[in-house]
């Protein structure tokens, strides 16, 4: 089974709509990530957690929130969509040894 | 702030090529050095790293060598092979209580038969 696994795979919904994308997790790792990819921009980040207790804006959170339910789990919603929020998401957990980071095998989400 | 800038893409090689994409970071202190790879209709992967000065990393045929002096990390591999077609992330990351990582915008590599 897949260290990091990310629901739904894919995703298309309307503008105004919630949205909740889900990622669970099997290292054990605190640390966990939620990027977004567009092309030609690489990887930005969303948000990061560093344990249950500890969530932290990235570098482009505005229309994104959190969740960490769990050591393992770590959610990101989007409260009221908009066709700019048109990516790939994927979340990660790192190592706090190595710094190595593990990923999910992202979500493709669609705002029309 | 922290940035990586990576040799604008696409790369098109022919199999059996020598391959180079160019990195160069700007940072305080002393990070550690990542080339994550995302194949086709997937998430990214480690495919080496370097966490000091003169640190070599190598997997799969890749090497790159982490040059504090020229600030960069450049990725090469002596010989192409159609499945290394991929997109190629050079990323850093610093220690302490920080470990995000920053990366580059991604080098699409095509290499044909």
């Amino acid at each position: 089974d897949a260290d990091v696994t990310q629901t739904p795979r894919n995703r298309i919904t309307k503008t105004g709509k919630r949205i909740m994308l889900e990622c669970s997790q099997t290292k054990g790792h605190d640390r966990m990530y939620w990027y977004r990819q567009d092309p030609g921009l690489g990887l930005r980040l969303i948000y990061y957690s560093f344990d249950v207790k500890d969530i932290n804006k990235g570098e482009i959170s505005d229309g994104y929130s959190v969740s960490r339910q769990a050591q393992a789990k770590f959610s990101l919603s989007l409260e009221s969509a908009i066709p700019n929020q048109t990516a790939l998401y994927f979340c990660a957990t790192s190592d706090p040894v190595s710094n190595e980071q593990y990923f999910g095998p992202g979500t493709r989400l669609t705002v029309t | 702030g922290d940035s990586v800038t990576q040799m604008e893409g696409p790369v098109t090689l022919s199999e059996e090529a020598f391959l180079t994409i160019n990195c160069t970071y700007t940072a305080t202190g002393y990070p550690s050095l990542f080339w994550y790879v995302q194949y086709p209709g997937e998430g990214l992967q480690l495919l080496l790293k370097a966490t000091k000065a003169d640190d070599k990393g190598s997997n799969k045929g890749f090497e790159a060598t982490y040059r504090k002096e020229t600030t960069s990390f450049h990725l090469e591999k002596g010989s192409v092979q159609v499945s290394d077609s991929a997109v190629y992330f050079c990323a850093l990351s610093k220690g302490g209580s920080n470990y995000k990582l920053t990366f580059g915008k991604g080098t699409l590599l095509t290499v044909n038969p």
